[in-house]
């Protein structure tokens, strides 16, 4: 099974700044990669597949990258809206998935 | 407008089996390329994936819970049933069906069920 790290497990960034949130699969999972926001007491939201594209509505501040077993989800400027828990989940063994532990995004 | 829904009870006591619905509108099963899965999340913990059924009826289950686990089309073409026999304590958790398009995230979800195990 692939085990996907995320770290850290929490990051602590202002409002404006720049935030980066990485993934790291314990093998190969080329570019079936996604990325969901959760904010409290809600359910997941599907923010970018395929490692880079992002879902129907989603702000263009949010972007991903990476590939193979290394991958960033970057947020550009960071909006009080921003601040939840982020999950990187992999497809690569369709159908079935695996997520990560989730990264928790505060305000510093 | 593509929308989920899951049902089920609130309350389950251990060994009992949890039968939950997913009641869905905007989509079809029968496209191809269109599943349904579940996930669920225990109280401060990370999701975790349990079970898919594709477009064709196809079913495929998390290693760890496969032995419990039963998806199925419902009785109405809009309806997902998830079944979890042998219900444990540690099955408390809020349970969530989603939209997932092949090779594609999951792409709509429904706001959950919470169910606690407890005697």
């Amino acid at each position: 099974e692939i085990v996907l790290t995320q770290s850290p497990a929490t990051l602590s960034v202002s409002p404006g700044e720049r935030a980066a949130l990485s993934c790291r699969a314990s093998q190969s999972v080329n570019t079936n990669l996604a990325w969901y926001q959760q904010k409290l007491g809600q359910a997941p939201r599907l923010l970018i597949y395929a490692v880079s594209t992002r879902a129907t509505g989603i702000p263009a501040r949010f972007s991903g990258s990476g590939s193979g077993t290394e991958f960033t989800l970057t947020i550009s400027s960071l909006q009080s809206e921003d601040f939840a828990v982020y999950y990187c989940q992999q497809y690569n063994n369709w159908p079935t998935y695996t997520f990560g532990q989730g990264t928790k995004l505060e305000i510093k | 407008q593509v929308t989920l829904r899951e049902s089920g009870p609130a309350l389950v006591k251990p060994t009992q089996t949890l039968t939950l619905t997913c009641t869905f509108s905007g989509f079809s099963l029968t496209t191809s390329g269109i599943c349904v899965t579940w996930v669920r999340q225990s109280p401060g913990k990370a999701l975790e994936w349990l079970a898919l059924i594709d477009w064709d009826g196809d079913k495929f289950y998390s290693t760890s819970l496969k032995t419990r686990l039963t998806v199925s089309k419902g009785t109405s073409r809009n309806q997902v049933v998830l079944t979890m026999t042998n219900v444990d304590p540690a099955d408390t958790a809020t349970y969530y069906c989603t939209r997932v398009p092949r090779y594609y995230g999951m792409d709509v979800w429904g706001p959950g069920t919470t169910v606690t195990v407890s005697s």
